[in-house]
């Protein structure tokens, strides 16, 4: 069965540093990947999403996450952090064969002045 | 740029009540899903639907939950006869195809059942 674990629920980076969150997938299949983000009373939007291409996945916002099967991990970087940020982001795993997504728990990305 | 509105934002009901939560998908597409998110917890795959009928459903959606898509916009769940345990932030999606095509989501319905 599918699964994603996002390591930790809350995660603080100072504006201007990196920013890091982590994701691990467990799938039987080649999976497609996703990373969604939540602003405050929004719905989630698409950063960005792994579907067999290039490893490396240029999202908006500046974005980016590597797909590595060895690790089974899809962590999401974005190389300096901005206010605007600030916001919950969610791993997703869909088996290509289905429609439903399976999401992560989330994690919420503060930022420090 | 078009998206995926739901209504009511929030929605007070007794236990035992029935709720309709509406979601307008973006117009030209063909998919539609919902999704719940029960406070603390991971969101999840309720149904899809396409074609004016269920194209997959989750163990969560049980008889007490329906679908409809009652006119050419609107895409409504159903919960006939709430619970306290069906408190929760629903999700509705769309996509212009399936599976791997992007959804696009709504701001969600926040029900609190009584």
């Amino acid at each position: 069965a599918q699964s994603v674990t996002q390591l930790g629920s809350h995660v603080s980076v100072s504006e201007g540093a990196l920013v890091l969150l982590r994701c691990n997938y467990s799938s039987s299949v080649p999976p497609y990947l996703f990373w969604y983000v939540q602003y405050p009373n929004q719905g989630l939007q698409l950063l960005l999403k792994y579907t067999s291409a290039a490893t490396l996945v240029k999202g908006i916002n500046g974005f980016e996450a590597e797909f590595k099967k060895s690790e089974t991990s899809f962590h999401l970087t974005k190389p300096s952090a901005h206010m605007s940020d600030a916001a919950e982001y969610f791993c997703a795993v869909s088996d290509r064969g289905d429609d439903k997504i399976i999401f992560g728990k989330g994690t919420r990305l503060h930022i420090l002045p | 740029e078009p998206e995926v509105t739901q209504t009511p934002s929030h929605q007070v009901t007794q236990m035992g009540q029935e709720v309709i939560l509406r979601c307008v998908p973006i117009s030209n597409h063909l998919y539609f899903y919902w999704y719940r998110q029960i406070l603390g917890q991971k969101v999840e795959f309720l149904v899809s639907f396409y074609n004016n009928e269920i194209s997959e459903k989750s163990e969560i959606f049980d008889d007490q939950f329906s679908v409809e898509r009652p006119d050419g916009s609107n895409f409504t769940l159903k919960i006939r006869s709430t619970k306290l345990e069906d408190s929760a932030m629903y999700f509705c999606a769309s996509s212009v195809s399936r599976r791997q095509e992007t959804q696009y989501f709504g701001p969600g319905t926040r029900l609190l059942v009584l």
